[in-house]
């Protein structure tokens, strides 16, 4: 299956822009790029998915490169409360749908 | 309330003693499945399951089986657990693949001794 590679751990300045990085180079044309974060002691929860286009929701932004071998999150304002592990994945459309690999994420840390 | 429930949240079981860790949605979800994550680490995917009486291997199947009767139920089973299955749990649901969100269920913490 295609995989992904983030770095281990980011830090960051409250109130400050955050950009996750997220290398899926072995990415296939079906497949749409997920962010998910993982609080302490919670389950992960959705940031946001795109396909080909940059996308904007509440929470964050997502660009995608051209070639759609990377793409970043985009955190425009990151708070205290911002501070998870976040976790980019792709889901198949097709043959490879059902598997969902999720690596180890990048660890962020928002200082005050 | 849109959720994943599993049960329980927290057991402690001794090796070999046989196992059932339930998972429910209430989303009419098609698609489900179970992760590990041990400490430090990201998720992996044990099984997963594209619709009723559809199941297939994740990344770490071996140790486990999943059925999945109904739509809305997906049980994990620990045959004859071992310390090394000693783990936290997660259960997720999606409509479907692909564009589809996955939603998690808070996680069930699994010490076996």
């Amino acid at each position: 299956d295609a995989k992904t590679t983030q770095p281990n751990s980011m830090e960051s300045n409250e109130e400050e822009p955050v950009h996750l990085p997220c290398n899926h180079s072995t990415i296939s044309g079906t497949d749409y790029i997920h962010w998910y974060r993982q609080l302490p002691s919670q389950g992960p929860e959705y940031v946001i998915h795109g396909l080909t286009s940059n996308v904007n929701n509440r929470m964050a932004s997502l660009a995608i490169a051209e070639d759609r071998k990377s793409s970043t999150l985009i955190l425009h304002r990151a708070t205290l409360r911002d501070a998870a592990v976040y976790y980019c994945i792709l889901r198949g459309s097709n043959t490879n749908a059902g598997k969902s690999t999720f690596g180890d994420g990048t660890t962020l840390t928002v200082k005050p | 309330e849109a959720q994943v429930t599993q049960n329980p949240r927290y057991l402690i079981t001794v090796t070999g003693k046989k196992l059932t860790v339930t998972c429910s949605q209430n989303m009419n979800h098609e698609y489900m499945s179970w992760y590990r994550q041990d400490p430090g680490l990201g998720l992996r995917q044990i099984y997963y399951s594209m619709n009723v009486e559809v199941t297939d291997k994740g990344d770490v199947p071996e140790g486990y089986k999943v059925s999945r009767k109904e739509k809305r139920n997906f049980p994990l089973i620990l045959e004859s657990p071992s310390p090394n299955q000693t783990s936290l749990y997660f259960c997720a649901s999606s409509p479907g693949y692909g564009r589809n969100t996955i939603y998690f269920g808070e996680g069930s913490w699994l010490t076996v001794v």
